[in-house]
């Protein structure tokens, strides 16, 4: 299976302000998909990340608040933008695969205050 | 549309108890099912998975069979250790290789 890291691994953060995850992936791949899991919560996807192409973004989700950058098929980053207490959360970005499992980074744990 | 429903927790089980937890999903065509599992402070991993009908996914003690005709996908271990203390999802893979997940089911074993 492929090496995902996430950058920070957690952080917390003032209302207001912004704050880039880092996802780097040891082999490319063409999609790769962004999740995030609030307090006590289940997975929910946020958008899918195509390398030269705009991000495709989840009904509740909008590319203001959280943009996303594709520059390689290594790497992808996602901006949580003008944070409030909501956002605390786990987000996790997920390579596709060839195969048929999907695997996660180890997360990015986010508190907002 | 798609979606995944997973038996409400939390559960406490004690040691060498036997364990289901049960999941049953709508789906247009064919989708792959998955077991992932979250212990305490720790990422996302997969648990189990299976790609077609009546397929048996297993791992770790833990099973899990793609029933068509039931849609579901129950999760089972015939005997949990303190170690198996987890939340554990259900999900399906989309055709267009998304996730949908189930709330997840908290459990905790007892010694």
């Amino acid at each position: 299976s492929a090496v995902i890291s996430q950058k920070p691994s957690r952080d917390i953060c003032q209302r207001g302000t912004s704050l880039t995850i880092q996802c780097q992936v040891d082999s490319q791949v063409t999609m790769m998909f962004w999740y995030r899991q609030q307090p006590g919560q289940s997975l929910t996807l946020i958008a899918t990340a195509n390398q030269g192409s705009e991000a495709t973004y989840e009904s509740g989700f909008v590319i203001d608040k959280f943009p996303i950058s594709r520059p390689n098929l290594t790497f992808s980053t996602l901006t949580v933008s003008n944070m409030s207490p909501e956002d605390s959360s786990i987000y996790l970005c997920s390579p596709e695969t060839p195969g048929q499992e999907q695997f996660f980074g180890p997360g990015t744990r986010l508190t907002v205050l | 549309g798609n979606s995944v429903t997973q038996m409400e927790g939390p559960v406490t089980l004690s040691e060498e108890a036997f364990l289901t937890i049960n999941c049953t999903y709508t789906a247009t065509g064919y989708p792959s099912l998955f077991w992932y599992v979250q212990y305490p402070g720790e990422g996302l991993q997969l648990l189990l998975k299976a790609t077609k009908a009546d397929d048996k996914g297993s791992n770790k003690g833990f099973e899990a069979t793609y029933r068509k005709e039931t849609t579901s996908f129950h999760l089972e271990k015939g005997s949990v250790q303190v170690s198996d203390s987890a939340v554990y999802f259900c999900a399906l893979k989309r055709n267009d290789y998304k996730l949908s997940f189930g709330a997840g089911t908290t459990v905790t074993v007892r010694a």
